[in-house]
């Protein structure tokens, strides 16, 4: 079965820092996807960024970025050059990729983030 | 990526009463997903909906108490049933490809509050 794991529970950042959010996955398939989203106070997911298993390079789209490490299955989110906006719940999430599971997400437990002056 | 309509956005429910969130999806999607997120929590998903067939239910979720309907390729509707306030959450239905590099998209939420 895969697993997402999210170590951080919560972080403070200041605005203009970057900040670095874990995550490391568990899975025995060769192919995968990892996806992370941002949840803000009003509930609604926003997807972020994509990294496939077979991707040569690190994913990038505009200030986040993915630090992609397939031997110690870790995703990191980068965040760069914080802002107020970017405060919010981040989560970690991979598709299943079981013949039976139609594509279904599994999600980590989450980071919550929050940018100071 | 589709634009996904959820209704209602927030209500507030006595408990022993029901509720029916629905989902519409400005294009035909073939999968559509129902989560859970209690307070503070991650997302938990409820089950797959797949048009024309029976709902999939994930373990620790059964069909009495999380009915849902899926009569066409852009609609869904799951309801919540007899609650109780430890169904307290908000509930997001997604749509999605079943593979690729393709995310899955959401609905703005239903945040849901039972007395």
């Amino acid at each position: 079965a895969q697993k997402i794991t999210q170590t951080q529970p919560g972080m403070f950042v200041q605005e203009k820092e970057a900040v670095t959010l874990d995550c490391t996955y568990d899975t025995s398939d060769q192919s995968y996807g990892l996806f992370w989203y941002k949840q803000p106070s009003s509930g609604e997911m926003i997807f972020l960024i994509y990294q496939g298993s077979y991707d040569e390079q690190n994913a990038t789209e505009g200030r986040y970025s993915l630090n992609f490490q397939k031997a110690r299955k870790s995703a990191n989110l980068v965040i760069s050059a914080s802002q107020l906006g970017d405060s919010a719940m981040y989560f970690c999430a991979m598709r299943d990729t079981a013949t039976d599971s139609w594509g279904k997400f599994q999600f980590g437990a989450g980071t919550q983030v929050v940018v100071t002056p | 990526s589709a634009v996904i309509s959820q209704k209602p956005s927030r209500d507030i429910c006595q408990r022993g009463t029901s509720l029916t969130i629905q989902c519409q999806v400005d294009s035909q999607v073939t999968m559509m997903f129902w989560y859970r997120q209690q307070p503070g929590q991650s997302l938990t998903l409820i089950a797959t909906a797949n048009q024309g067939s029976e709902a999939t239910y994930e373990s620790g979720f059964v069909i009495d108490k999380f009915p849902i309907s899926r009569p066409n390729l852009t609609f869904s509707t799951l309801t919540v049933s007899n609650m109780s306030p430890e169904d307290s959450s908000i509930y997001l239905c997604s749509v999605g490809p079943g593979q690729g590099n393709q995310p899955q998209h959401f609905g703005d939420g239903t945040r849901l509050s039972i007395l």
